[in-house]
């Protein structure tokens, strides 16, 4: 299986600040189609996890701009460009390479 | 709008069964690969199961293996998880998705499985 691991656990954020997650897997993620297989989610309280980036770059529909993702091969980093309230909840990524899909271990970001 | 809706959670004796739904709507299950993935309150993610797009192919988490079976029914357009000899380890929150472009790009609002005597 392969293995996903992220950081920090935890990561306060001045409201306005940029922020960083970065994401490790054990075994490379691109695909021989050129794709990375990694997505990144955002998950708030008591709800299911939403869909941010895939394919390590794309952003999802309604996503909004302040949210990008990048990397290649084993490290991928997910940024907030300037973080408000309503980003507060803990952040996953997601291999889709093979099966079992394998999640990292979450990103939990507050509001300092 | 792409939806999907869990039902069929609930509080089960150690032993018993449930079996969980998962209602698509926005799109048919039968051109999709989907899978369950749980998560016990206040824990991460954990991938339980995966179907494919034309039901010939399933997968299993070693940790449920034998005990659950994944299905669908394309007339009814439902995801399901048939879940036998539950055990304490097995209470979670029970999310269905759609696998698309690498992702699970669509998620339920999940069900919640409590075992317990």
């Amino acid at each position: 299986d392969i293995v996903m691991t992220q950081s920090p656990l935890s990561l306060p954020v001045t409201p306005g600040e940029p922020a960083s997650i970065s994401c490790r897997s054990s075994q490379s993620l691109l695909h021989s189609n050129g794709n990375n297989f990694l997505a990144w989610y955002l998950q708030k309280p008591g709800q299911s996890p939403q869909l941010l980036i895939y394919l390590g770059s794309n952003r999802a529909s309604g996503v909004p701009d302040k949210f990008s993702g990048s990397g290649s091969g084993t490290d991928f980093t997910l940024k907030i460009s300037r973080v408000e309230s309503e980003d507060v909840g803990v952040y996953y990524c997601m291999q889709g390479l093979q099966t079992p899909l394998t999640f990292g271990g979450g990103t939990k970001v507050e509001i300092k | 709008e792409v939806q999907l809706v869990e039902s069929g959670g609930g509080l089960v004796q150690p032993g018993g069964s449930l079996r969980l739904s998962c209602a698509a709507s926005g799109f048919t299950v039968s051109s999709s690969w989907m899978h369950w993935v749980r998560q016990v309150p206040g824990k991460g993610l954990v991938w339980v199961s995966r179907i494919s797009s034309d039901g010939s192919n399933t997968v299993y988490a070693d940790s449920v293996k034998g005990r659950f079976t994944i299905s669908r029914d394309n007339a009814k357009n439902t995801l399901y998880l048939q879940m036998n000899s539950l055990r304490g380890e097995d209470t979670a929150v029970y999310f269905c998705g759609r696998y698309y472009n690498g992702a699970l790009d669509v998620w339920g609002e999940g069900t919640t499985v409590i075992v317990s005597s």
